[in-house]
């Protein structure tokens, strides 16, 4: 079974910090992706990433950065901590090879409250 | 832009009962789309997938999707609800045009209530 760990299940940070929120597949999936989850509002992309060091912009990415320095981990980055970015943080990857794109595989969440 | 409704934030059922949870899409082509389950504090759960083959598809838990082109819909149903159901449910297409790394589109989710 494909395993997508995040590093965190809860957080607590306060309002300007700088966030890193880290997750790892097992699986040698060439796509990975990063969502928050909103009430009411379902799943939005914020960023994702189909190779090392490739990256793109989601529908959401105001407020965030990302790395992917090694096919396995893909990093979230809140560059100055606001409240209105209290949320799920919902990482996932998916197998992507000579066209063809598997269904994508979660991680448990991050629950990120920022004070 | 395509999008997905799901119709319903709250479905309530009785135990034994049957589950239908609808979902629409809007796109002119027929894209891949996906029901996944979400229980509570953790990740979404893959519960089926439709990839043009087949336009009833099974899943797992004993949940079925069918696919209806004319109607741009992917309802997903289980003839008989357990307990175990409640969870919330989300309703996802991907796009096949100008979609690198395979992108999907989330519908807002539909919350699934089970009564004894």
């Amino acid at each position: 079974d494909v395993k997508v760990t995040q590093s965190s299940r809860y957080l607590v940070k306060r309002t300007g910090e700088k966030v890193f929120l880290e997750c790892v597949q097992d699986m040698d999936h060439e796509n990975m992706f990063w969502y928050r989850q909103d009430p009411g509002l379902g799943l939005r992309l914020i960023y994702f990433s189909y190779d090392v060091k490739m990256k793109e912009k989601g529908d959401i990415p105001e407020g965030y950065s990302v790395s992917r320095e090694k096919k396995e981990r893909f990093s979230l980055i809140l560059e100055s901590a606001s409240t209105n970015q209290t949320s799920m943080y919902l990482c996932a990857s998916s197998l992507g090879f000579a066209g063809y794109v598997g269904p994508q595989h979660f991680g448990d969440g991050t629950r990120l409250s920022i004070l | 832009a395509q999008s997905v409704t799901q119709l319903g934030s709250h479905v309530s059922v009785s135990e034994g009962a049957l589950v239908l949870l609808r979902c629409n899409y809007s796109s002119s082509v027929p894209p891949y789309l996906f029901w996944y389950v979400q229980y509570p504090n953790q990740g979404l759960q893959l519960l089926l997938k439709y990839t043009s083959a087949a336009t009833l598809v099974k899943g797992i838990n004993g949940f079925e999707a069918e696919f209806k082109k004319s109607e741009t819909s992917f309802h997903l149903t289980k003839p008989s609800a357990h307990m175990s159901d409640a969870a919330e449910y989300f309703c996802a297409v991907r796009p096949l045009i100008y979609n690198q790394g395979g992108k999907l589109i989330f519908g807002q989710g539909t919350e699934l209530s089970v009564k004894p």
